[in-house]
């Protein structure tokens, strides 16, 4: 199976901050990585695909890259909608990295 | 607009089954498949399986083969996961969400709104 790691687990970050996340596979998946926003007793919000592409709608400060094993989400001036924990996804079997939350510092 | 409405809360004791549905609305349903995924108080996201409402064919994770079955029915546009057997480690939300691939989009962009399933003696 491939796994999913996150780092860090938590990030404490002020509105203004540019923040990265990393998510790392076990394994090569390609490009085959997305993004997910989650807020507490919400269902996750659908960022990015094919570890760069932004989802329609979704604020251009966020950006994704990355390929092969090591991607990278990017929020690039931190907004106060953004406090949230973040998944990665790999779509070769789909499962997720285990979070990332992003907290007021 | 696309919408994904689960059925409502549950309480099970274990060893029990529960059955969660999935109705879809505002695209045609046999044209993107449905993934079922849980996320247990405090945790993170863990994938389930998917189903295609177009052939019923089905792919579940490992971890719940011979417990999880995953069904439809075209006619009322309605994804239904049954997880039988179940454990106290079972409580969670349990979310459905499409799956675009087909158009080119690889990832969920469509999320129901998660049940809640209890599972406590």
């Amino acid at each position: 199976d491939i796994q999913m790691t996150q780092s860090p687990s938590t990030l404490s970050a002020s509105v203004g901050d540019r923040v990265t996340i990393t998510c790392r596979a076990s394994q090569s998946i390609g490009s085959w990585l997305a993004w997910y926003q989650q807020k507490p007793g919400k269902a996750p919000k659908f960022l990015i695909h094919k570890a760069s592409i932004l989802e329609t709608g979704v604020p251009s400060r966020f950006s994704g890259s990355g390929s092969g094993t090591e991607f990278t989400l990017t929020i690039s001036s931190l907004q106060p909608d953004d406090f949230a924990t973040y998944y990665c996804q790999q779509y070769n079997t789909w499962t997720f990295g285990q979070g990332t939350k992003v907290e007021i510092k | 607009q696309v919408q994904l409405v689960q059925s409502g809360a549950e309480v099970k004791k274990p060893g029990a089954s529960v059955r969660v549905s999935c109705k879809a609305s505002g695209y045609t349903f046999t044209g993107y498949y449905i993934h079922w995924v849980r996320q247990a108080p405090g945790q993170g996201l863990e994938w389930m399986g998917w189903i295609s409402p177009n052939t019923g064919g089905t792919n579940y994770a490992q971890k719940f083969q011979g417990r999880v079955t995953m069904t439809s029915d075209m006619s009322i546009s309605t994804a239904y996961m049954e997880l039988s057997r179940l454990r106290s480690d079972d409580t969670a939300v349990y979310y459905c969400a499409r799956d675009p691939s087909d158009t080119g989009v690889y990832g969920f962009d469509y999320w129901g709104q998660g049940t809640l399933v209890t599972v406590s003696s």
